[in-house]
């Protein structure tokens, strides 16, 4: 079991809003930043959130990120079909020593 | 453009060694860190390991600590990951990824599929 943990599925009907939430510890999420990647099955993961909430160019506005104490959440306004895909949160932990990702979440766009 | 391309993924026995290797265009290796990070059939991604612009430093997962060395040479400009006593447990793709400074994974590679049959 992932110590960053997210649900294993999430699921919005198209134009949407839906959060996927990222819970860790004071040892990575807490003092580190969150980092969020998106993964269409098949193909390599892409880069969505860094540094928490910034977003990389290219990446559309509806894609943000927030985090509060020892959790982490992306939210996805206006859902297409197209972001339909696994993502997965990441963030680096002190204690360990290592980079943890999220177990990953299944997204779908009902 | 910058672009990653791994080789070197292929079917071994367990207890062998591979190397897998991860060319680099478009930018220089000497600017930055690198990882490998793996995904095994079906499963989420796991970071495995880390190493430093000038190669000084190097981190590594606990599952793969001892087993795998991460290096470069800057001179072909492209990454490594020396795997030996392979286990069951470590197949799946590869992937190695390009640390832009601020610890987000900018850029991916394609993947290499590691194998090992027990």
């Amino acid at each position: 079991q992932s110590v960053l943990i997210q649900p294993p599925s999430a699921s919005a009907t198209p134009g949407q809003r839906v959060t996927i939430s990222c819970s860790g510890s004071s040892s990575n999420i807490a003092t580190n930043y969150v980092y969020w990647y998106q993964q269409v099955p098949g193909t390599a993961p892409k880069l969505l959130i860094y540094r928490n909430n910034e977003r990389p160019s290219g990446v559309p506005g509806r894609f943000s990120g927030s985090k509060s104490g020892t959790s982490a959440s992306l939210a996805i306004s206006g859902l297409r079909s197209e972001d339909e895909a696994d993502y997965y949160c990441a963030a680096w932990d002190d204690t360990l020593d290592v980079l943890l990702f999220g177990g990953g979440t299944t997204l779908t766009a009902l | 453009d910058v672009q990653l391309v791994e080789s070197g993924g292929e079917l071994v026995q367990s207890g062998g060694s591979l190397r897998l290797s991860c060319a680099a265009s478009g930018f220089s290796l000497h600017n930055y860190w690198m990882n490998w990070v793996r995904q095994a059939p079906g499963k989420g991604l796991e970071w495995v390991a880390t190493i430093k612009q000038d190669g000084s430093d190097k981190y590594y997962a606990d599952s793969v600590r001892g087993r795998f060395t991460i290096s470069r040479d800057y001179a072909k400009n492209s990454l490594y990951l020396q795997m030996s006593r392979l286990r069951a447990e470590d197949t799946g793709v590869y992937y190695c990824a390009r640390d832009d400074s601020t610890g987000a994974f900018d850029y991916w590679g394609q993947g290499t599929l590691v194998t090992v049959s027990s």
